[in-house]
């Protein structure tokens, strides 16, 4: 039972430079989301999903574009790499987006320094 | 609007000593609260979730969290600390119904010592 799957872990960029954090489960989520987590500003939401080919900005989406061709995949790319980009990102499913109280899985995160 | 304040950052007890993290939150609806823990370089791991059903929930490991509407309050307790529960703590929530779009408080960073 893999739950949901971030790669990769760590990740040093430069400023400039174009990357994808990977996100995957196996649930047959139809919510995805991704959260980036700084010091003392607790989880702040980038974009979520809300079932395949459908897609939306959270509180945070400059600077991030996301795709979502199957219920499975969530990529979060990164145009164009900047200092302030430097942050801890998760990402999180579950399983309808209306249902009050559905428990929220995370990833395990992703390090992302950008120099 | 919601919105969600853990009033302490940084909480430090001694082993074998009651945990009390404190959230109060702020929403024109119906919440549901969670409280998730995350250990040094993991992900988020839920302790524990408030859905309108009864307002004393018992979670992993011990922890449990009463919902007080009066107090707009959803305290985190636990009766005796273990070493193992160090690591930081996040009040959630979320509108019942409003959609999975989760408002995070800032977390409280949880020391035990010796």
């Amino acid at each position: 039972n893999a739950g949901v799957t971030q790669t990769p872990k760590f990740q040093v960029l430069k400023t400039g430079q174009s990357m994808t954090l990977q996100c995957a489960q196996d649930m047959n989520h139809e919510y995805m989301s991704w959260y980036r987590q700084d010091p003392g500003m607790g989880l702040r939401l980038i974009h979520y999903s809300v079932g395949a080919g459908i897609t939306d900005q959270g509180e945070v989406p400059n600077g991030y574009n996301v795709s979502r061709s199957t219920t499975e995949d969530f990529p979060l790319r990164l145009l164009s790499a900047a200092p302030s980009q430097t942050s801890v990102y998760f990402c999180a499913s579950s399983l309808s987006r209306t249902a009050s109280g559905n428990t929220i899985y995370f990833g395990e995160g992703s390090w992302l320094t950008v120099v | 609007a919601q919105s969600v304040t853990q009033l302490d950052s940084h909480v430090s007890v001694s082993e074998g000593t009651p945990v009390l993290l404190r959230c109060n939150y702020s929403s024109s609806y119906s919440p549901s609260l969670f409280w998730y823990v995350q250990h040094p370089n993991k992900g988020l791991q839920l302790l524990l979730k408030y859905t309108s059903a009864a307002t004393l929930v018992k979670g992993i490991n011990g922890f449990e969290a009463e919902f007080k509407k009066s107090e707009t309050s959803f305290h985190l307790t636990k009766p005796s600390a273990h070493m193992s529960d160090a690591a930081e703590y996040f009040c959630v929530v979320t509108l019942t119904g409003g959609g999975n779009k989760l408002t995070f408080g800032t977390g409280t960073q949880l020391k035990v010592e010796l």
